[in-house]
């Protein structure tokens, strides 16, 4: 069945460092999403990408989405340590009516 | 906030009971998608729901079921529960069924023992 995969499973990071993580579908998606969970909380949407090769940005995020539409990534420039928390990617299924999510990647920050 | 609410928010069931979770979706939303996600996993897709009917469904048993109203509020339901069911269950709310961005609600964290 289709999977989205992510990298790294956790990443610790110094306040002040960059943050990178990866995802990667089986398949070929429709658009990608980000959603970032905060210890304790639930599921927050970040952005959607639908575009081949987009690249979209939210202050000190970077958002891309690959020229196949098969992979994407979060860039954090400057990490705070309000960016703790586990970020998901997640593509839309064939049917296009589910959401299926990578494993997430759990970001730490000392300060 | 998103305007998706659930409840309860914390539950505590025995193996072999049934549970029943609720959620609102948020105004103007018409389809109603359940996740679980276990600890340290990512959600896992159970079903969704557009306009009262299911719209499509992930690989989990019959015995998970639910229903959506005509003010498009939902109901999980869970038979015969087992530890594994252990997990926060989640659900999220959109406009359109696929396609669009889905809004979760806070969750509802069920314990099994």
């Amino acid at each position: 069945g289709q999977q989205v995969m992510q990298i790294p499973q956790y990443q610790h990071v110094q306040e002040g460092e960059d943050f990178t993580t990866y995802c990667n579908s089986s398949t070929t998606l429709s658009n990608i999403q980000w959603y970032k969970q905060r210890p304790g909380g639930h599921p927050v949407f970040l952005i959607q990408l639908v575009k081949s090769g987009e690249v979209k940005k939210q202050k000190r995020l970077t958002f891309q989405f690959g020229e196949a539409k098969k992979n994407s990534s979060l860039h954090i420039t400057a990490t705070q340590t309000t960016d703790v928390g586990t970020y998901f990617c997640a593509g839309q299924n064939q049917a296009g009516t589910a959401l299926i999510f990578g494993k997430g990647t759990t970001l730490s920050v000392s300060s | 906030e998103t305007g998706v609410t659930q409840s309860p928010t914390h539950l505590i069931k025995t193996r072999g009971q049934q549970v029943t979770l609720r959620c609102s979706s948020q105004s103007g939303h018409n389809t109603v998608s359940w996740y679980q996600q276990a600890l340290g996993q990512g959600p896992q897709f159970i079903f969704q729901y557009y306009r009262e009917e299911e719209n499509g469904r992930g690989n989990f048993p019959p015995r998970f079921s639910g229903l959506q109203f005509p003010n498009y509020s939902s109901e999980l339901n869970v038979n015969a529960l087992e530890l594994d069911d252990s997990a926060l269950y989640l659900c999220a709310s959109s406009l359109v069924d696929g396609g669009e961005t889905q809004y979760f609600g806070p969750g509802t964290r069920l314990l099994v023992l």
